[in-house]
């Protein structure tokens, strides 16, 4: 489709371990961005992409979580050592460029379980 | 950052119009304000976004005073399927970032 694709939508790993979440934004969209979302809260700011370089990685609660993005497309975000307050529904978005005023589109999220 | 108050919940019938007001008193002059709407299970997906005056799309109207203090999402003839979190937003950081800042929205439900 032609939307922000997301993999895997639910993924359940052992505390300690670590984790590789994979964002596909739509196509042409230089700005991408990672949010969390916890259990009946709002959403979270982890970290923006414009094009490969990360600006902004102001959300990223530890340095157990990093992300990357390659070919001004793909992005992974990586949690190492899983925690269990790690467990949340991660969400990607993408925007045609960054910016106030460009409506930011989202994938449906990985839903992480660390029991 | 510009704060946004709107109702943590309101009620409707299908076919009913609806209208969600959201306060942004402190709005920028350089702040668009923007609606998503927000099913279980799914990410949040965008309605409309607006300036200024008012904003007409394929599933909803937005209306913006001239002092840009509050904004009005207006959802014409709701249908159960329209069951959703619905959230303001305005502007982002202020800077090149543009983050979101969600708050907690308005969950409307539409019963039959």
């Amino acid at each position: 489709g032609a939307g922000v694709s997301q993999s895997p939508s639910n993924k359940v790993t052992e505390k300690g371990k670590d984790v590789e979440l994979r964002c596909d934004p739509i196509s042409g969209h230089t700005a991408l961005y990672w949010y969390r979302q916890s259990l009946g809260q709002g959403l979270e700011f982890l970290i923006y992409f414009q094009g490969n370089s990360a600006p902004d990685k102001s959300g990223l609660p530890s340095d157990r979580f990093s992300a990357e993005r390659t070919g001004g497309s793909v992005s992974t975000l990586t949690i190492q050592r899983t925690q269990q307050e790690d467990s949340a529904v991660y969400l990607c978005a993408s925007s045609l460029v960054g910016g106030s005023g460009q409506p930011q589109h989202f994938g449906d999220g990985t839903r992480l379980s660390i029991l | 950052l510009a704060k946004t108050t709107q109702p943590i919940s309101m009620d409707s019938y299908e076919g009913q119009e609806v209208n969600i007001t959201c306060s942004h008193n402190n709005i920028a002059t350089n702040d668009y304000i923007t609606w998503y709407q927000q099913f279980p299970s799914q990410g949040p997906r965008f309605i409309i976004q607006g300036y200024k005056t008012k904003v007409t799309n394929e599933v909803a109207s937005l209306f913006i005073p001239a002092d840009r203090k509050s904004s009005t999402l207006s959802l014409p003839r709701v249908s159960l399927s329209d069951t959703a979190v619905y959230y303001c937003l305005v502007g982002g950081d202020g800077g090149a970032t543009n983050k979101l800042i969600f708050g907690t929205g308005t969950l409307l439900a539409v019963q039959p």
